[in-house]
């Protein structure tokens, strides 16, 4: 089985670049998405095969990978994007979402 | 505009089943797979299982297995999920979500969530 590992929280200054990393080696061989939720809200995709942003998305967010991790980023963050935000990978037929971080934007 | 419609909140008793439905609008049914999704409160993201909605191929999560049952009606546009002896632990927001236009898995569509709340 993969695992998925986030930090837990992340923390930022409005205006400040947020950086949040996803790390597991299922990362190696096949692409990742993210997802950002609010509360009483259904996950919004924001990036897709690592670096790939949908339209729509703002483009303060962007994504980058690394052997087996990867990271979104999100440049110039405001209050509104305080959310959780989970990678997401698949490989053959296992799935998996990281645990979600929490970013706190104040 | 694409739309998944998800069906209303349901209360069980340990040990009963649940069937949520996510009616799918705006696109055609059988050219994107369906994802279910669920959350407990409070917890993350946690995946459950896929469904190829032209030739109905499941991939459950091996947690699930033996307990989850995903299928479609093509000609509703709807696909289902039951899940069968139900715990407290399965207490949660249950969402579909439609693949993305190049790769199967969760995109940018997702259903407005399903509470299914377990107690006795």
């Amino acid at each position: 089985s993969y695992e998925l590992t986030q930090p837990s929280s992340v923390s930022v200054s409005p205006g400040q670049t947020a950086r949040i990393t996803c790390s597991g080696d299922v990362l190696a061989k096949t692409y990742a998405r993210w997802f950002q939720q609010k509360p009483g809200q259904a996950p919004i995709l924001l990036i897709y095969k690592d670096i790939e942003r949908p339209s729509g998305i703002p483009e303060r967010f962007s994504g980058s990978s690394s052997g087996t991790t990867v990271t979104l980023t999100i440049s110039g963050a405001q209050v509104e994007d305080e959310a959780d935000y989970y990678c997401y990978s698949a490989a053959d037929k296992w799935v998996v979402f990281g645990g979600g971080t929490k970013l706190t934007v104040l | 505009q694409v739309q998944l419609v998800q069906s209303g909140a349901e209360v069980k008793k340990p040990g009963a089943s649940v069937k949520v439905s996510c009616k799918a609008s705006g696109y055609i049914f059988t050219n994107y797979g369906i994802t279910w999704v669920r959350q407990a409160p409070g917890q993350g993201l946690e995946w459950m299982g896929w469904i190829n909605t032209y030739n109905g191929n499941t991939n459950y999560a091996q947690k699930f297995q033996g307990r989850v049952t995903m299928t479609t009606d093509t000609s509703t546009g709807t696909a289902y999920m039951e899940l069968r002896s139900l715990r407290s632990d399965d207490t949660a927001a249950y969402f579909c979500a439609r693949d993305r236009d190049d790769s199967s898995g969760p995109g940018g569509h997702w259903g407005q969530g399903t509470l299914v709340t377990v107690s006795s």
